[in-house]
Parts: C-alpha cells; sequence; structure tokens
C-alpha cells in the first residue's frame, strides 16, 4: 500500500533552467495538493488539483510556475527559467475527496536546489 | 499575516518533561490537523480534530480543539528523546485537503 510517491526526491538546476517534480498520490486518491517550505518555515500552499482541474492556484506564483494533473500518470509542478530564490523543498498531498475536512496525506518532497 | 501563529518556535527540554504547544487563530477552522516532520522526510499525520473542545489522545500526547474552533493545543507528557522533530498545525478551511500551516514548533528532547 504504497503512500504518496515524490520524485526526485533531489533536484540541483542551474539559474534558468526548467525544474519538473512529479508526484504520484495514494492509490485511490483523486485530489492533489502542492505545498512549498523555505528553511525553517512551515508549508506554504501552492495549488490544489484534481484528476484534468486545477481547483484553486491562489498560492502558485504568477509567472514560471505552472502544475498540471493529468487523467493519466502523475502530476507534474514545472518551474521555468528557475532563479535561486525557488530554492525549497517542495511537497505534494493527496486526498481521496475534497469533502470537508477531509484528511491528505504527505510526500517525502522534492529538495530543489538552484545553482 | 500569518493565519495560524504558533507557539513557541523552538523548544529544548529535558527527557522526562511535560511541554504543551500552542495554535492560534483569528478565523474558525472546520477541522484542526496535526503534523510531525523529521529533517530530510515529509509531515507524518498524527491527528485530526473536528468538533468544537474535542479532545483526543495518542499515547503520551494529547490534542485539544478550542471551544470556538480558532485555536488548539498539543500537550506531550513525559517527552523522549524520540519525539525530538518539527511539529506543524495545520487548519482546514472547508476546502477540501487545502490546509493553511503555522509556521511549525521545532521540539529537541535531550537525554
Amino acid at each position: 500500500n504504497a503512500g504518496v510517491m515524490q520524485n526526485p526526491r533531489h533536484l540541483v538546476r542551474r539559474r534558468g533552467q526548467e525544474a519538473r517534480l512529479r508526484c504520484s498520490p495514494m492509490k485511490g486518491h483523486s485530489h492533489v495538493y502542492w505545498y512549498r517550505q523555505l528553511p525553517e518555515e512551515g508549508l506554504k500552499f501552492m495549488v490544489y488539483l484534481q484528476k484534468e482541474n486545477i481547483i484553486d492556484e491562489s498560492g502558485m506564483p504568477k509567472e514560471r510556475f505552472s502544475a498540471e494533473f493529468p487523467k493519466e500518470g502523475p502530476s507534474i509542478l514545472r518551474i521555468q527559467q528557475v532563479v535561486r530564490g525557488d530554492s525549497a523543498a517542495y511537497f505534494c498531498a493527496s486526498s481521496p475527496s475534497g469533502v470537508m475536512n477531509t484528511e491528505a496525506f504527505f510526500g517525502q518532497g522534492t529538495r530543489l536546489t538552484v545553482v | 499575516t500569518q493565519l495560524l501563529e504558533q507557539s513557541p518556535q523552538f523548544l529544548s527540554i529535558q527527557e522526562g518533561e511535560n511541554l504543551t504547544v500552542y495554535c492560534n487563530s483569528s478565523s474558525v477552522f472546520s477541522s484542526l490537523q496535526w503534523y510531525r516532520q523529521e529533517p530530510g522526510e515529509g509531515p507524518v499525520l498524527l491527528v485530526t480534530v473536528v468538533t468544537g473542545g474535542e479532545v483526543k489522545k495518542l499515547k503520551r500526547l494529547t490534542f485539544q480543539f478550542g471551544d470556538a474552533r480558532k485555536d488548539s493545543s498539543l500537550h506531550i507528557t513525559a517527552a523522549q528523546p524520540g519525539d525530538t522533530g518539527l511539529y506543524l498545525c495545520a487548519g482546514n478551511r472547508n476546502q477540501g485537503g487545502k490546509l493553511i500551516f503555522g509556521q511549525g514548533t521545532e521540539l529537541s528532547v535531550k537525554p
């Protein structure tokens, strides 16, 4: 019974390159959430997706960041033209539904370092 | 502006001591979750509280949700070095599984 799987665990990119972070939700979960965690800070919500739909992207930076959750395959968080300030841990969580108070379970994260 | 204020931010205690972590807000949450995160890992769900005034116990951990559903506390009895980690509270405001996190409490329990 695999949990939320994120890959890669660690990603190093040079400034200006693209970063693609992948998240496979728990089996049976159709709702995915992306969060970013900066050093010594709590997690900040970025985007909430259901299969093929973006439900809430209020936490996403307006430029360079995009997310998708296709009908088949993992959810992808894409960061174009990365800058040093994008260095952070990016966590994905999934839930079985979007009903009130549904519990979300987190993956181990992708640690992005921009050099 | 931090919607969920968590305190203290850092806590260093000796094994066997008791401690309480607080999570406060001026907003009402439909539920509140507590997570524990170890270095290099993702947050692990400890408990979800839903009803105002609710108290849940998990071995030596006691979680309480305020009557007005605006605040919560985590109390650890007789802390052990294995309790060391980052404790995060997170509130849900009727938006599926979308969570608003507090800043976290870094707990260190020394033997």
